[in-house]
């Protein structure tokens, strides 16, 4: 069974970098069948998709975040990460790692993680 | 940027009732190419992380019960419960993957009556 964890500080200063990995079990992230992304969801609000990543490490980013967003990918230890710069408190949310149920880097999310909450304070 | 609206915004319907959740993308998301809506419905119970309900607008994900059915195509569509039951209490979202940035809807809240 395919399980995706998210890790990282739950608290992020002002200005400073949020960095999350996301560690896949259940199947090599080295596949070339999916891939795979970060969606993530302020408290109490809707969800918003923050980018994609393949195996190549080809990655695509929402326009709204990219000047500040990479995801890169570790096949030899199966995971992948997120880095935002220059967070401020509207970037507090919950994080998930997903999959994509495709090849394709516009599809939809069939396995998702628990989730990771970021707060950006001082 | 494909805007996706729902409606309602929350929804509150009586055990083994019908729930009906509609969701509205601002461009047609069928693709003319293979005839496929490129739309899926999450769920999305409190503590919990979303959940593939439906995608293709109308294909069931494996494991999810058959009181649920999507429907639509274009720019409108519909996720519908036959017969609710108290574990379907949640927050259900739209999304679209027909063009990038994939959006979703704002949630429709669904509660007992």
């Amino acid at each position: 069974q395919l399980q995706l964890q998210e890790s990282g500080p739950g608290l992020v200063k002002p200005s400073e970098t949020l960095s999350l990995t996301c560690t896949v079990s259940g199947d090599s992230i080295s596949s070339s069948s999916y891939y795979w992304g970060w969606i993530r969801q302020p408290p109490g609000k809707g969800l918003e998709w923050v980018g994609t990543v393949y195996y190549s490490g080809s990655s695509y980013y929402n326009p709204s975040l990219k000047s500040r967003v990479t995801i890169s990918i570790d096949t030899s230890r199966n995971r992948f990460s997120l880095r935002l710069t220059s967070v401020t408190a509207a970037d507090t949310a919950i994080y998930y790692c997903a999959r994509l149920a495709s090849r394709s880097s516009l599809y939809y999310f069939d396995y998702w993680g628990q989730g990771s909450l970021v707060t950006v304070s001082s | 940027d494909i805007v996706m609206t729902q409606f309602p915004d929350s929804l509150a319907v009586a055990l083994g009732e019908r729930a009906t959740i509609n969701c509205k993308s601002s461009q047609n998301v069928l693709s003319s190419s293979n005839n496929k809506n490129y739309l899926a419905w999450y769920q999305q119970r409190p503590g919990h992380p979303p959940k593939l309900l439906m995608y293709w607008a109308s294909t069931r994900e494996s494991g999810v019960p058959d009181r649920f059915s999507g429907s639509g195509s274009g720019t409108d569509f519909t996720l519908t419960i036959s017969s609710l039951q108290a574990e379907d209490v949640a927050v259900y979202y739209c999304q679209q993957y027909f063009g990038t940035p994939q959006t979703f809807g704002q949630g429709t809240k669904l509660e007992i009556k």
